[in-house]
Order: C-alpha cells, then sequence, then structure tokens
C-alpha cells in the first residue's frame, strides 16, 4: 500500500504558481521523496526528488517540511501542459509504490 | 538520447493465448521494472530487474507471469493463458542504478486488450 497521502484533486489557473501538498508521515530517515506525474494517455514521467534539503529543477522545486513527515511540490508557472495526475512517492524498496495521486486542472 | 522503448504499442489476443512484451532499457541502465495500469486503477509493481542478481518477482499476480532479460538489457514480460483480467497497459521503466536516489524513467506502455 502507498505510504503518502495527497488530496485526490486540485484546480489552478495558467501561469500561476501551484503548490501540491503530501504527507508522509512513517517515512525512515534513508527514504527518498520522489515526485511523478502521469500525462493523459501517456506513461509516468520523474519531476524530482529529494532527501532533506529543498530541490530544485528546470520543472519544479520541492520543499521538504523539517521534521520530513511533508513535503510540497511547487511549480511555479503552470502552464496547460501540466495538467496531469501527480505522485508523491517514499522511495525505499527499489519499486514506486503509486497511490492515487493528485488530479490538477489548469484552468485557462 | 533515446529513452526507454516498448513494443508492441497495442496488442489484442483472445483469451487463452500467450503474449510477450518487449522493453529496451536507457543504455547504460542496470535497473529495469514492469508495472502495469489497469484501466481507472492505479499503477502497480510487477517484477524487477538489477544487474545479474536475482530478479524481486513479488508484484507477479500469478504464475502465468514470467519475465526474463538478457545480457543485462531488453526484457520481455510474457503472459501466458491470457485472461480478460489482464487486459491493462504495461509499462517498463529503467533507472541507472537501483536504489532510493535513483529517478526512473517510463515508457510509453503497451496496451493489452484480451477478447
Amino acid at each position: 500500500d502507498a505510504k503518502t497521502t495527497q488530496p485526490n484533486s486540485m484546480e489552478s489557473n495558467e501561469e500561476e504558481p501551484v503548490h501540491l501538498p503530501c504527507n508522509h508521515s512513517t517515512i525512515s530517515g534513508t527514504d527518498y521523496i520522489h515526485w511523478y506525474r502521469q500525462l493523459p494517455s501517456q506513461g509516468p514521467e520523474y519531476v524530482i526528488h529529494g532527501l532533506t534539503s529543498n530541490v530544485n529543477n528546470r520543472m519544479a522545486s520541492l520543499a521538504i517540511a523539517e521534521d520530513r513527515k511533508s513535503s510540497t511540490l511547487i511549480l511555479h508557472r503552470a502552464t496547460l501542459r501540466d495538467a496531469a495526475v501527480y505522485y508523491c512517492i517514499e522511495l525505499g524498496a527499489q519499486k514506486l509504490v503509486f497511490g492515487q495521486g493528485t488530479r490538477l486542472t489548469i484552468n485557462p | 538520447g533515446a529513452g526507454v522503448s516498448q513494443s508492441p504499442s497495442n496488442k489484442v489476443t483472445e483469451k487463452g493465448k500467450d503474449v510477450e512484451l518487449r522493453c529496451d532499457p536507457i543504455s547504460g541502465h542496470t535497473a529495469l521494472y514492469w508495472y502495469r495500469q489497469s484501466l481507472g486503477q492505479g499503477l502497480e509493481f510487477l517484477i524487477y530487474f538489477q544487474g545479474n542478481s536475482a530478479p524481486d518477482k513479488s508484484g507477479l499476480p500469478s504464475d502465468r507471469f514470467s519475465a526474463e532479460r538478457t545480457g543485462g538489457s531488453v526484457s520481455t514480460l510474457t503472459i501466458q493463458r491470457t485472461q480478460q483480467e489482464d487486459s491493462a497497459v504495461y509499462l517498463c521503466a529503467s533507472s541507472l542504478r537501483s536504489g532510493s536516489f535513483y529517478e526512473q524513467y517510463f515508457g510509453p506502455g503497451t496496451r493489452l486488450t484480451v477478447t
């Protein structure tokens, strides 16, 4: 079973920032927090991952709480192409265990 | 560079037939994973290969499912005596190494329909 908790859906407007929350209260000290997204009719796509420090890449930023029990994926300026299901995953063992994710809708 | 490729992209088969699904991982990636996504369901892990180690088969739903990885590269997922509940999108992913630090890259998937 997935160990993370995410809202089922979120909605935002184009060109505005989006903050997608995730709770992982039972995370172990060595598990990385991974985020993937799945656009309609496509395979999952890696977004970002981190352990303790906040992380930035060309797609997004990941803010990790000091106690590591929660994190937030930040899309700085959403576009229509960012509409997808976003999955937050604790990766300890090798395999990804996907929950239901957050379905993000972007309004033009 | 080239990503993960899978073939065929679509496969329609009759109940009871065997099918083989192929995955070509990213060159140099030592870890390879198979997942499946049934209609309206989430993604579930099937099997994982890391180098020459014995694969982790803990997600295979029945003994009709098997997979092999030849030469540490290409992998084939075989489903024997297909059933209608096997209909799903089968996804392959690869990563540079196994372990929590490494991200996985997914292929486009093979959509399997069992009639």
